[in-house]
């Protein structure tokens, strides 16, 4: 069964700092990863999207991931956080033709000024 | 601008009544599903469907019911069966899965408030 652990539900940076969200997950095929934002009282909107074309997966508002099958990973990356960056942010995994999404907890992160 | 809408935004159940949830979608795709989001729950399924006249149960399906008879269409009624409704739904759709990874695309949800 595949699943989703996101480590911790909050996470505070400063402005300009390094952002970093974790997510492991548990699949027994090869998965597809995705990381999701979601604004206050808004769905949610595709950050981006591993589908093992390329390891490290880059995508929108300057985040990316890298896949790390050895550790099962797919932490999501900043280098500079920006106030407009703060929100919830979900980890989801599914399987190739599949119709189902497994999502994580959340993490919501707090960009201090 | 093709997208899914939800409506309304806020919507107020009455103890022992039954309300409906608006998801309507002009992407054209196949599936559909309703999340229902809790605080620190993250996101969990409650029905989807990947054809018209078909869905199938999700992860917390009792006290919940749906119906897929346009492919544009997929509401949802949260019954009186269904005795802590108050929570923030999502409707999502995601065209097929095959080779471009079941992304989906969210509406901006209702918020459900029992009086």
């Amino acid at each position: 069964a595949q699943s989703v652990t996101q480590l911790g539900s909050h996470v505070s940076v400063s402005e300009g700092a390094l952002v970093l969200l974790r997510c492991n997950y548990s699949s027994s095929v090869p998965p597809y990863l995705f990381w999701y934002v979601q604004y206050p009282n808004q769905g949610l909107q595709l950050l981006l999207k591993y589908t093992s074309a390329a390891t490290l997966v880059k995508g929108i508002n300057g985040f990316e991931a890298e896949f790390k099958k050895s550790e099962t990973s797919f932490h999501l990356t900043k280098p500079s956080a920006h106030m407009s960056d703060a929100a919830e942010y979900f980890c989801a995994v599914s399987e190739s033709g599949g119709f189902k999404t497994i999502f994580g907890a959340g993490t919501r992160l707090f960009v201090k000024a | 601008d093709g997208g899914i809408t939800q409506s309304p935004k806020y919507l107020f159940r009455k103890e022992g009544q039954n309300v409906t949830l608006s998801c309507e979608q002009n992407l054209n795709h196949d599936a559909m599903y309703w999340y229902r989001q809790d605080p620190g729950q993250g996101l969990r399924l409650i029905y989807y469907s990947q054809i018209v006249n078909d869905f199938q149960k999700g992860d917390i399906a009792e006290g919940y019911s749906v119906s897929r008879e346009k492919k544009e269409s997929f509401p949802l009624t949260v019954t009186s069966a269904q005795k802590n409704p108050t929570a923030f739904y999502l409707c999502a759709s995601s065209p097929p899965g095959t080779g471009i990874g079941n992304i989906q695309y969210f509406g901006a949800g209702t918020r459900l408030s029992v009086l």
